[in-house]
C-alpha cells in the first residue's frame, strides 16, 4: 500500500511568489492533517481536514495559506504571497476515522529567498 | 507557551544500553501521548502511543511510561542499536476528538556502535 506522498520535495521561490504544495493521502484514509516545522524546531499543526471538510484550522499563521481538500482525496496548500517566515519543513498526515496514529509523508522543504 | 517540550535536543548511548528520552508536558486534558521517530529527509514514523489511561505501555524494545500526575513521559529503548540513531518527536493531544497532535522540539539519539 503507497503511503503519503507529497509533492514537491523541495521549492525555492522568492518573496513575494506563489507556490502550491500538494499532498495524496494514504487510500481510505478520511481525516488529512498539514504540519509545518521552522527551523529545527517543534512540528506544528497547522489545519486538518475530515474529507472535504475542514475540521479545524486554528494552526494556519494568517490568510496568506489557503488550504482545500476537494473530493477529500488529495489535497493542497497554497502559500501567497510568499514571506521568507514561511520557510520550513510542510509535513502532510493522514489517518483512518477513528485512527489515533498519524501517517506522515516525506514533507516539502520550502525555502523562501 | 510550549505545551510539550522536550528538554534534551540530543543524547548519546552505547550500542547495547538503555536510551531514555523525556517529554514533559503542561496541558492536563491531554488523552493520547505518541513518540516519533524522524530519519533526515523523511517523515515522521510512529512508534508507539499510549492513553492517558494507561502509565506504560510496552512494543518490543520501545516501552513508554506516563506518570500523569508529573505531567511527564519517557521513552526506554532497550537495548540500543545504531539504526535507532534518529529525531525522536514526543506529541501530545486528542482533546477536542479530531487528534490535533502538539509536538515537541526533539531529541537526536545518537547509538555509538
Amino acid at each position: 500500500e503507497a503511503g503519503v506522498t507529497q509533492f514537491p520535495s523541495h521549492s525555492v521561490i522568492e518573496k513575494g511568489q506563489t507556490v502550491t504544495l500538494r499532498c495524496d493521502p494514504i487510500s481510505g484514509h478520511d481525516n488529512l492533517y498539514w504540519y509545518r516545522r521552522v527551523m529545527g524546531k517543534e512540528i506544528k499543526f497547522l489545519l486538518h481536514f475530515v474529507k472535504e471538510s475542514k475540521q479545524d484550522e486554528s494552526g494556519m499563521p494568517n490568510n496568506r495559506f489557503l488550504a482545500e481538500r476537494t473530493g477529500g482525496t488529495y489535497s493542497t496548500l497554497k502559500v501567497q504571497p510568499a514571506e521568507l517566515e514561511d520557510s520550513g519543513v510542510y509535513f502532510c498526515a493522514s489517518s483512518q476515522v477513528w485512527g489515533i496514529e498519524q501517517f506522515f509523508g516525506p514533507g516539502t522543504r520550502l525555502t523562501v529567498l | 507557551d510550549q505545551q510539550v517540550k522536550q528538554n534534551s535536543p540530543s543524547l548519546s548511548v552505547q550500542e547495547g544500553r538503555i536510551s531514555i528520552l523525556n517529554c514533559d508536558y503542561t496541558n492536563s486534558m491531554f488523552d493520547y501521548f505518541l513518540w516519533y521517530k524522524k530519519y533526515p529527509a523523511e517523515g515522521p514514523t510512529f512508534l508507539i502511543s499510549i492513553s492517558s489511561i494507561k502509565d506504560k505501555n510496552e512494543d518490543g524494545r520501545f516501552t513508554v511510561f506516563l506518570n500523569k500526575s508529573a505531567k511527564h513521559l519517557s521513552l526506554h529503548i532497550v537495548p540500543s542499536q545504531p539504526g535507532d540513531s534518529a529525531v525522536y518527536f514526543c506529541a501530545a493531544g486528542g482533546t477536542s476528538g479530531t487528534y490535533k497532535y502538539i509536538f515537541g522540539t526533539g531529541t537526536r539519539l545518537k547509538v555509538l556502535a
